[in-house]
């Protein structure tokens, strides 16, 4: 059963990076397809990007190339960061797998991030 | 970018009921579409994939159709745990994007 968490900084000020990582347990993270969305109350939900072991990823243009993921296999997670925050960056992440390139089937609990000086 | 659109934004019904909710897409997306139950404080929840397909160990009062830019979600009777917030989701093209939500609260 596949078990995803995310662990995130909580606070982050203007300008700075987000870095939210997430832990994957009882599959590998080379076997499929992972994503990040975030939900925010102005926003709703809001696909962020996906990424593959390979190094395949494709994100949500409305970032503006702020976006960088990452996997790595042999700690079995994979990591978000995001550039250049502002206020409307504050939301729950969560880190989600894309299953088939289909649905997301398995998501974690969300951190929340709020951007504050 | 393709916009979904849910209607209603929120409905009042009570154990038992019939609920219909609908989702239209600015676009053709032909079959591919997504609906997921979140409850407070917890993530949302897969319940249906390609308009029409029970996610595991969702129940069968769950039901799904439409295609093109049409869809709806169903609960043949309205159990106590499915009062949440509803959203659907294409993946025709990207960006990915989901519908505002629907809340489902006890009338």
């Amino acid at each position: 059963q596949v078990q995803l968490q995310e662990s995130g900084p909580g606070l982050v000020k203007p300008s700075e990076t987000l870095s939210v990582t997430c832990n994957v347990s009882g599959v590998s993270v080379s076997r499929y397809f992972w994503s990040w969305i975030r939900q925010s109350p102005g926003k709703g939900l809001e696909w962020i990007g996906y990424i593959y072991h390979s190094g395949t990823s494709h994100h949500n243009p409305s970032l503006r190339s702020r976006v960088t993921m990452s996997v790595d296999p042999s700690e079995n997670q994979f990591t978000l960061n995001l550039r250049s925050v502002t206020a409307a960056d504050t939301a729950i992440y969560y880190c989600v797998r894309w299953m088939s390139g289909t649905y997301f089937d398995s998501w974690g609990q969300g951190t929340l991030v709020a951007v504050s000086s | 970018d393709i916009q979904m659109t849910q209607s209603p934004s929120s409905l009042s019904a009570s154990v038992g009921d019939r609920v219909t909710i609908t989702c239209q897409a600015s676009q053709d997306i032909k079959k591919y579409l997504n609906w997921y139950q979140q409850r407070p404080g917890k993530p949302p929840k897969l319940l249906i994939y390609d308009v029409s397909i029970l996610g595991t160990g969702v129940p069968s009062r769950f039901s799904g159709s439409g295609s093109g830019t049409e869809f709806s979600l169903t609960i043949s009777s309205l159990q106590p745990e499915d009062f949440a917030r509803y959203f659907c989701q294409q993946y025709d093209d990207g960006p990915f994007t989901f519908g505002p939500g629907t809340t489902v609260d006890m009338k």
